[in-house]
């Protein structure tokens, strides 16, 4: 099994719905983890972090399910402007890991007009 | 802040020959920075991590000798892949952090495309 795992997609969505989707991992003493996105052919760019059972900011909600071992990412009032991939990032725990990061393959989302 | 910048940004070579690929941390000073590796469709995968100062760690399967990391330092750490061949050909991106007091953040660098023809 994959340290982490995601739906890669693509999740079609139209312009002002709601889409959500998962990421599972299989390490259940992570503690901490990260929503990263990435455009085409661009870098990566934190999103949201996610400590305790979730985070909230604005349009993007983060939700942890530590008993099912995944997080999930929902995006409400999509815009044209979410079109992306998705990536979900893992901190390892042990120290001679450290930031050693975990990426997910990646969930692409196309919000269509 | 926390910006990262990474040059060139896209580079065309022949095969044998070597390419150097500059990240920099530009507002602060970077601990440890890391190179990523990119082939289409697919996840980032670490290559090596590279602390200023001290010879860098490489993932298992990286040639250390075919990706040269250099950490001269805080601010620099460059990544020569030489002898370049065609399955080298990837998207190359380093990260940054500022260390244990940041946690887990890095701050990612534009990234580098390379062809190797």
């Amino acid at each position: 099994r994959k340290e982490v795992e995601q739906d890669p997609g693509p999740f079609n969505v139209p312009e002002g719905a709601t889409v959500a989707f998962n990421c599972t991992y299989s390490n259940s003493a992570s503690q901490s983890f990260f929503w990263y996105r990435q455009d085409c052919r661009k870098e990566p760019k934190l999103l949201m972090s996610v400590y305790s059972s979730g985070n909230e900011d604005g349009r993007f909600t983060a939700q942890l399910n530590r008993a099912s071992q995944y997080i999930s990412l929902l995006i409400r009032d999509s815009k044209l402007s979410d079109s992306a991939t998705y990536l979900c990032v893992v901190p390892p725990m042990t120290t001679d890991s450290w930031g050693k990061l975990q990426f997910g393959a990646g969930t692409q989302v196309v919000v269509t007009p | 802040g926390a910006v990262v910048s990474q040059h060139p940004s896209r580079v065309i070579c022949k095969s044998g020959t070597s390419v150097k690929i500059e990240c920099r941390s530009l507002d602060f000073q970077a601990t440890t920075m890391f190179w990523y590796r990119q082939f289409p469709k697919k996840s980032l995968m670490l290559m090596a991590t590279s602390n200023e100062g001290s010879k860098a760690t490489y993932e298992q399967g990286v040639e250390k000798d075919k990706f040269l990391i250099n950490h001269a330092s805080l601010t620099l750490s460059t990544l020569t892949v030489t002898s370049a061949h065609p399955e080298d050909s990837s998207f190359y991106i380093c990260s940054a952090s500022r260390g244990l007091a940041g946690g887990h953040e890095q701050f990612f660098g534009p990234g580098t495309r390379l062809t190797v023809l």
